[in-house]
Formats: structure tokens, sequence, C-alpha cells
């Protein structure tokens, strides 16, 4: 069974700080993918970003970056400068055939 | 990306009615639908999965008879909420899953249900 955790429920920062937001996941399979979107109040949800689980390069854009760890489970996500438009929910998720399976995400409020 | 659109993305209805939610794939061929329920302040939970031409899959504690769904063609899915009542209310979003990328699905915008 496929699982994802988000252990921060809420994290609030002032404008430019650094904030990492943590994922770590549980799956039985070799293959597998992983997703970050963001939820604005608007309620849509945002893509962020898709790795598969034979890609270990870390990523960045822009003020945004990943850090995928294999060896412990973990596809942390990195917001730097945040700004206040960066206030959202963020979810990670894990998906084997297409189906995904969210975390139980994470409010950020970025104060100004 | 390939695109999903969802609608309406907002509906207001009375209790007692029914409400189609539809959700269409616009540049690909959808082979399989999924919709989601999110309660306020939670996390996104699967109602069920459709195959196209075929019977829908619930998860468990999900009522078939409530939440029918339809996955008639490749490129259309709707969910109907029958006889709605305010417990209802929640956000409802697809994604949808072309055969070809089994492990990559793409969503909708998602429909905000009220019910008074």
């Amino acid at each position: 069974a496929q699982k994802v955790t988000q252990a921060q429920t809420e994290i609030s920062v002032v404008e430019k700080e650094d904030v990492t937001l943590d994922c770590v996941y549980e799956t039985r399979d070799t293959t597998y993918y992983l997703f970050w979107y963001k939820q604005p109040p608007s309620g849509e949800l945002v893509f962020l970003i898709r790795r598969n689980s034979f890609d270990e390069q870390n990523e960045i854009s822009g003020r945004y970056s990943w850090n995928f760890q294999k060896s412990t489970s973990s596809f942390n996500f990195t917001i730097t400068a945040s700004q206040v438009v960066d206030s959202a929910v963020y979810f990670c998720a894990l998906s084997e055939t297409g189906q995904l399976t969210f975390g139980s995400g994470t409010q950020l409020t970025v104060l100004p | 990306g390939a695109v999903v659109s969802q609608h309406p993305s907002r509906v207001i209805c009375k209790s007692g009615t029914s409400v189609k939610i539809e959700c269409r794939s616009l540049d690909f061929q959808a082979t399989t639908m999924f919709w989601y329920r999110q309660f306020p302040k939670k996390s996104l939970m699967l109602m069920a999965t459709s195959n196209e031409g075929s019977k829908a899959t619930y998860e468990q504690g999900v009522e078939k008879d409530k939440f029918l769904i339809n996955h008639a063609s490749l490129t259309l899915s709707t969910l109907t909420v029958t006889s709605a009542h305010p417990e209802d209310s929640s956000f409802y979003i697809c994604s949808a899953r072309s055969g070809q990328r089994i492990t990559e699905a793409f969503f909708g915008q998602g429909t905000r249900l009220t019910v008074v």
C-alpha cells in the first residue's frame, strides 16, 4: 500500500525567509511518480513538479527547489525568499498507476 | 501538459436535488478518470476510479447510489450527486489518465458544491 506523510500541518514564516516542506512516502513499487501541488484559497490544484523514481537529481525552478532522496523515501520542497503569494496549502502526492495518493497537506502562511 | 476541463467550477443547489459535474479531457483520450473529494482543510480522498465503457470502482465508504459516475466516452466522465444534502457540500476534483502514460494523471479545476 502506498502512503504519503506530510508531518507539518501548518507553517508560518515571514516574507523573504526560506521554508522547507517535508514529504515522506511509502511504496512497494520500484516505479512510481512523486508530485507537489499548490492549492491556493481559490481551490484549484496547481501542478508544481513531477519526479519519477529513477531520477534522483534535484531540481531547481526559480525560487523553488526539490530534494528527492530515495534512501530516506523523502521528497522535500524548499521555497527560498518566500513571498506572500506563496501562501497556500501544498500537497505532496505519490502515483504508481495514475491514481494519486495525497499527503494531508501543509498550510503555508507567509506574513508580510 | 494535457488539459482537463471540469464544469461547473461552482454550484449551489437545494437540498434534495441532483447535481451533475462534468470532467473532459480536451486533448487526449482518457481511458481512466479518477474522482476525488476534499473536505474543508483536509486532503483529497479518492472516491472512485472509472474506466471508459465500464462500471466505476468505488472506494470503501463511498455510496454508489449517491455518487453516480458515468464514463461513456474517452473524453468525458460525469459525477452526479443524487438527492444532495448539506453534508455533500465539498470540493470535488477529477483527474484523467491516458492509457499510454499510466503513472501520470492530469487534474481538472475542481467543483465547489454547496448544498443549501
